[in-house]
């Protein structure tokens, strides 16, 4: 069955600390997008990337980083710069372009961060 | 600026009755509409969608209604069942747009 897999659910950082959420696809997707949720702010864009070694930064890419050096995995960085990292983190994927009108986004499971 | 934005933070509806969830937006270049669900701790999951070629689309208890003159849409859920209870996501796309955009959620809440 093809997903998208999102590791670990629950994660643990002390603060000034960086640590990498781990995000695999095997839909074949080319665009891969992270988003983060907090309580009544709904989705906001952290970085999305739509080839291989390409991304843009989204509406709240400060204190992240990402890679894309495979078409199936796209980590994300939190780094000691993001100043309230604690949320829920969700990774998506899509074929892009009229993919997006296709039932847009496959999303994984999400990873709660929480620092401590 | 939030271009796409769900008003109600949370609704309230008893079991078998109709639920209406609403979403407003700003950018008149978004042609294509999207409801996602999601519940607690989990990815949100494709709902129902709509082009704006359309004023309405119907799958089974649900149906998404489009009023473009008043860059509104709406989704209907009836018979509203207790399994209906999550947040639900309205997002949008414009043409060439790389990228969905969401708006902040509505907690729904079917009551027995």
């Amino acid at each position: 069955d093809g997903g998208i897999t999102q590791s670990p659910k629950y994660l643990f950082r002390k603060e000034g600390q960086n640590v990498t959420l781990s995000c695999e696809q095997n839909l074949n997707h080319d665009a891969m997008y992270w988003y983060r949720q907090d309580p009544g702010q709904g989705l906001r864009l952290i970085y999305y990337s739509q080839i291989v070694n390409d991304f843009q930064k989204g509406d709240i890419a400060e204190g992240y980083s990402v890679s894309r050096e495979k078409k199936e995995s796209f980590p994300l960085t939190v780094t000691s710069a993001q100043k309230n990292p604690t949320a829920f983190y969700l990774c998506a994927s899509s074929v892009p372009g009229q993919g997006l009108m296709r039932g847009g986004y496959t999303f994984g499971s999400g990873t709660r961060l929480t620092v401590v | 600026d939030q271009q796409v934005k769900q008003n109600s933070p949370s609704l309230s509806v008893q079991e078998g009755r109709i639920s209406i969830l609403n979403c407003d937006y700003t950018n008149s270049m978004f042609d294509y509409f999207l409801w996602y669900k999601k519940y607690p701790a989990e990815g949100p999951t494709f709902l129902i969608s709509i082009s704006s070629i359309k004023d309405k689309n119907e799958d089974g208890r649900f149906t998404v209604f489009l009023n473009k003159s008043a860059k509104h849409l709406s989704l209907h859920i009836v018979p509203s069942q207790p399994g209906d209870s999550a947040v639900y996501f309205c997002a949008a796309n414009g043409k060439g747009a790389q990228k969905l955009v969401f708006g902040q959620g509505t907690r729904l809440t079917i009551n027995p």
